[in-house]
């Protein structure tokens, strides 16, 4: 149950577009298209912002999207907003009623 | 409206003990598989345990043996029993939805474990 690798950080300004990684294993990421990730505000819970690698919940703006290669996903924010500024988590089923998330990217708006 | 409230946490001596609830409501409890998900004062999130809509139980490497989760159906409650609790346990608890993407999360309860 090894964590997934996400970088710490990236930044862009408002209205850019920023790409973020998240790096497992065939075990995890590359076995399974159950990929999420999840955005964390300072003391709050955390949001789904994407489930099954692609797909969005309702009430997410569609500037969020996810995709996947091989053993790494990713999460793409366009048109970037104040708001937008989080730490982000990805997470993936491993197998065996397992889930692994990674370290976290703190995405900062400049 | 979905609601998942945590309760329970506290301070709490290394080697202790420490009962966590999850009250639902919203939804059709005994129908989705339940989680809990901590994070530790500056670290990332981290999955701790799950159990299914039939009570089978799956937990982290770091936890197997010393946490136990349940559930009760028709309190709409899921719980986590925490034992020799360590220092590296310190966290905020959520529980959370489903099985593989946690749509819904609670707000959380602090586990402080120090002497």
């Amino acid at each position: 149950q090894s964590a997934l690798t996400q970088p710490p950080s990236a930044s862009g300004s408002p209205g850019q577009s920023v790409t973020m990684s998240c790096t497992g294993t065939s075990s995890d990421v590359g076995g399974y298209d159950y990929v999420s990730w999840y955005q964390k505000h300072p003391g709050k819970a955390p949001k789904l912002m994407i489930y099954e690698v692609t797909k969005r919940p309702s009430g997410v703006p569609d500037r969020f999207s996810g995709s996947k290669s091989g053993n790494t996903a990713s999460l793409t924010v366009s048109g970037l907003q104040a708001e937008d500024e989080a730490d982000y988590y990805c997470s993936s089923y491993a197998g065996s009623n397992n889930v692994v998330f990674g370290g976290g990217t703190k995405l900062t708006v400049l | 409206e979905v609601q998942l409230v945590e309760s329970g946490g506290g301070l709490v001596k290394p080697g202790g003990s420490l009962r966590l609830s999850c009250a639902a409501s919203g939804f059709t409890f005994s129908r989705y598989s339940m989680n809990w998900v901590r994070l530790a004062p500056g670290k990332g999130l981290e999955w701790v345990s799950s159990i299914t809509s039939s009570s089978y139980g799956s937990y982290a490497d770091s936890v197997k043996g010393r946490f136990t989760i349940s559930r009760d159906n028709a309190k709409k409650s899921l719980y986590l029993q925490m034992s020799s609790l360590r220092a590296e346990d310190t966290a905020v608890y959520y529980c959370a939805r489903d099985s593989t993407n946690f749509d819904y999360w609670g707000q959380g309860t602090l586990v402080t474990v120090s002497s």
